[in-house]
C-alpha cells in the first residue's frame, strides 16, 4: 500500500475554506484515494473518494492532479463541528482489503 | 438503514482475563474488519473476515482472534489480557465491491486494570 504523508495539525476559523494536502508519491495505477474523518471516541467516517481530477459531494471536494502523487481535501466554510482528525488513505482494496491509517491531520476550528 | 453496531460500548477487565467483543455489520455487508486504536499506536488493523473466512490479519499476537458467523456478525476475542490491550476497538463493514468505503461502528472502549 502506498505510504501517505499529511500535516500533523492545522488551524482554521469558522467560515473559512480549509485545504488539507496528502502526499502519496508511490501511488499505484489501480489505487484510489479515500479520506476519512474521525471525532474523539468515535469510529472514522468516510468522507470522499476519488481516482483522478476532481470529486465533489455534499460535504467536501477532492482535488487530484494529473500525476496523482498528491491530493487535496477541501472543506468549504468550516464550522466548529468540523474539528476532527482527517485521514488520507491510498489503495485498491483488492487482495489486501485493509485500511492502513497514518497519523492523520488534526484540524482545529476556532470561532 | 441501521449502522454498524458494536457491543458493549464500554468494558473494564482485569489483567489475565479474556474478553469477547461483538459487531453487527450493516445489512448486506459481508466484509467485517477490526481495528485497534490507542493514543500511542493510532489506528491499527487487526483482521478482516468475509463469508466466515479470515482473509487478512494484522501484526498482533495470537491472543487476538476473531470469527464471523453465517449472518455476517463478527466477534473478536482477546485472551490473557494485558494492560497494553486497553484501547478503542473498532469494527467496520463494507460491500465486497467497495474500495475502502467502509462504515465504522462507534467502537468498544476496553480498559484493562
Amino acid at each position: 500500500l502506498a505510504k501517505t504523508t499529511q500535516p500533523i495539525s492545522m488551524d482554521s476559523y469558522e467560515g473559512q475554506e480549509v485545504n488539507i494536502t496528502c502526499s502519496h508519491n508511490n501511488i499505484a495505477t489501480n489505487d484510489y484515494i479515500t479520506w476519512y474523518q474521525q471525532f474523539p471516541s468515535q469510529g472514522p467516517r468516510f468522507i470522499i473518494q476519488g481516482y483522478k481530477t476532481k470529486v465533489t459531494n455534499e460535504v467536501a471536494s477532492l482535488f487530484i492532479p494529473a500525476d496523482r502523487k498528491s491530493s487535496t481535501l477541501s472543506l468549504p466554510r468550516v464550522s466548529l463541528s468540523d474539528t476532527a482528525v482527517y485521514y488520507c488513505l491510498v489503495g485498491d482494496g483488492g487482495a489486501t482489503n485493509k485500511l492502513i491509517f497514518g497519523t492523520g491531520t488534526l484540524l482545529a476550528v476556532q470561532p | 438503514k441501521a449502522g454498524v453496531t458494536q457491543t458493549p460500548r464500554y468494558l473494564i477487565k482485569t489483567r489475565g482475563q479474556q474478553v469477547t467483543l461483538s459487531c453487527s455489520p450493516i445489512s448486506g455487508h459481508r466484509s467485517v474488519s477490526w481495528y485497534q486504536q490507542t493514543p500511542g499506536q493510532g489506528l491499527q488493523f487487526l483482521f478482516e473476515y468475509f463469508s466466515e473466512t479470515q482473509r487478512n490479519k494484522g501484526n498482533f499476537p495470537g491472543r487476538f482472534s476473531g470469527r464471523q458467523f453465517s449472518n455476517s456478525r463478527s466477534e473478536m476475542n482477546v485472551s490473557t489480557l494485558e494492560l497494553g490491550d486497553s484501547a478503542l476497538y473498532l469494527c467496520a463493514s463494507s460491500l465486497p465491491s467497495e474500495i475502502y468505503g467502509y462504515t465504522f461502528g462507534s467502537g468498544t472502549r476496553l480498559t484493562v486494570v
